[in-house]
């Protein structure tokens, strides 16, 4: 079972624009919410990761998320993408790992 | 430091024969382990998740099974492969503050 959506399946942008990518959860609890980062030829590794406390947070290279708990959303954005930002994006089941991941999004920027 | 392998990186196996994917974590005690297949277009499907020593959770009916002979060992198992048992498979285990680590990943080719 998946308790976690996200809506962009293939993202294609140019090098400065700007990248949202939307992740909703179907959890009504206290939710640990995490994106996790796969570029190419690389292991999965973590992006950012919002625990309590202020709802936006910041990750690696620029990335930031707002948690929304009015909408259950959690979504993960960059104000100006690079060619390197290329890679596959997943938002993790909220709270815990005994579920499954959603079906990732893949960003391709071209430079 | 915490380290997490997983071998074989590459296997093709006929269909029918049997397989064992195995996992190991070093520098942790205890953790929480995790089995997931990736494919294209499907995002991580969690498999098997083990909480400790022989304690396996399957999330999903399949021609897979998982052990947890050690604390820091996991092996997925089958007894006779399906074509449709092709795929990415990649091990985790889940840090203190709630990430997951993956390890390399092992790719699965049923003939």
């Amino acid at each position: 079972a998946q308790s976690v959506s996200q809506h962009n399946h293939h993202v294609i942008l140019s090098e400065a624009a700007s990248l949202e990518l939307g992740c909703n959860y179907s959890y009504g609890g206290t939710v640990n919410l995490f994106w996790y980062v796969q570029y190419p030829g690389q292991h999965l590794q973590l992006l950012l990761k919002y625990f309590s406390g202020d709802p936006l947070v910041k990750g690696i290279k620029g990335f930031e998320a707002e948690f929304i708990k009015s909408k259950f959303s959690f979504n993960l954005r960059k104000p100006s993408v690079q060619w390197s930002d290329t890679a596959e994006y997943f938002c993790a089941p909220p709270r815990d790992y005994k579920l499954s991941f959603g079906a990732g999004t893949t960003v391709t920027v071209r430079a | 430091s915490q380290t997490i392998h997983q071998w074989p990186a590459t296997l093709v196996q006929p269909v029918g024969s049997p397989l064992s994917l195995e996992c190991t974590v070093e520098g942790t005690s205890n953790p929480n382990l995790y089995w997931y297949r990736q494919a294209a277009g499907r995002g991580l499907q969690l498999l098997f998740y083990s909480v400790g020593i022989g304690q396996i959770s399957s999330e999903v009916p399949q021609n897979l099974s998982a052990s947890r002979p050690q604390d820091r060992q996991f092996i997925l198992s089958s007894k006779k492969l399906l074509l449709s048992d092709s795929g990415f498979y990649l091990c985790a285990w889940r840090g203190y503050t709630g990430e997951l680590f993956f390890g390399e990943g092992s790719r699965l080719t049923v003939l």
